[in-house]
């Protein structure tokens, strides 16, 4: 069974200041890790992903997350917000059993960044 | 990546008739998959469609109410059959970025479905 928790409904931060949204997973083996956001209105666009490696992934628009095995993170984090990435962010965690294409996502989270 | 368009982008529909949603892909893909995004939740796994076999459900989800055609590497459609308010939802379909299990999926705009 492959499962992901994101604690908080809402990230509230000041433009400039450092963003983070959380996010656990729950997988049987190895875990492939992804972050996605939706703007309103629109389709689900993909931030970054984690495979193996280097755990500090970077991504899109500034984005970064870094993968901790022991705590079963992955963590996103932008080190300046700006107002445009008030969005809906979603966690998704697949096992990397073999044959397994589906993808587990967490609830999101409504990240609003404050002028 | 691949560029995903939905048909319609949202409806409004009475109780008890059927919506038929169509996902086209920019280029060939082998795996094609639904999903429900019900107001306020995350998304979940409808099924996963194949060209040339039966679409794979998942639990809660069966043929009757979600029938899938996928006739080709680059279009599929979902029906939403005998709706209820309760299938108030935006539908999304994703594609696989490529034939690995790392792959990240692309999805569509989705489609605003309400249900009177």
């Amino acid at each position: 069974a492959q499962s992901v928790a994101q604690p908080e409904d809402q990230v509230n931060v000041a433009e400039g200041n450092p963003l983070t949204v959380k996010c656990t997973y729950s997988v049987s083996g190895n875990p492939y890790l992804f972050w996605y956001v939706q703007y309103p209105n629109r389709g689900l666009q993909f931030l970054l992903k984690y495979i193996t490696g280097d755990n500090l992934v970077k991504g899109s628009y500034g984005f970064e997350a870094e993968f901790n095995k022991s705590q079963t993170s992955f963590h996103l984090k932008k080190p300046s917000a700006l107002v445009s990435d008030s969005a809906l962010y979603f966690c998704a965690v697949r096992d990397r059993e073999y044959g397994n294409n589906r993808l587990a996502f967490g609830k999101g989270n409504q990240v609003v960044v404050i002028p | 990546s691949a560029v995903i368009s939905q048909k319609p982008s949202r409806d409004i529909c009475q109780r008890g008739t059927s919506l038929t949603i169509q996902c086209q892909v920019d280029s060939q893909v082998t795996m094609m998959f639904w999903y429900r995004q019900q107001p306020g939740q995350s998304l979940t796994l409808i099924a996963t469609a194949n060209q040339g076999s039966e679409a794979t459900y998942e639990s809660g989800f069966v043929i009757d109410k979600f029938p899938i055609s996928r006739p080709n590497l680059t279009f599929s459609t979902l029906t939403v059959s005998n709706m209820s308010p309760e299938d108030s939802s935006i539908y999304l379909c994703s594609v696989e970025g490529g034939h690995s299990s790392y792959n990240e999926q692309f999805f569509g705009p989705g489609t605003r479905l309400t249900v009177l």
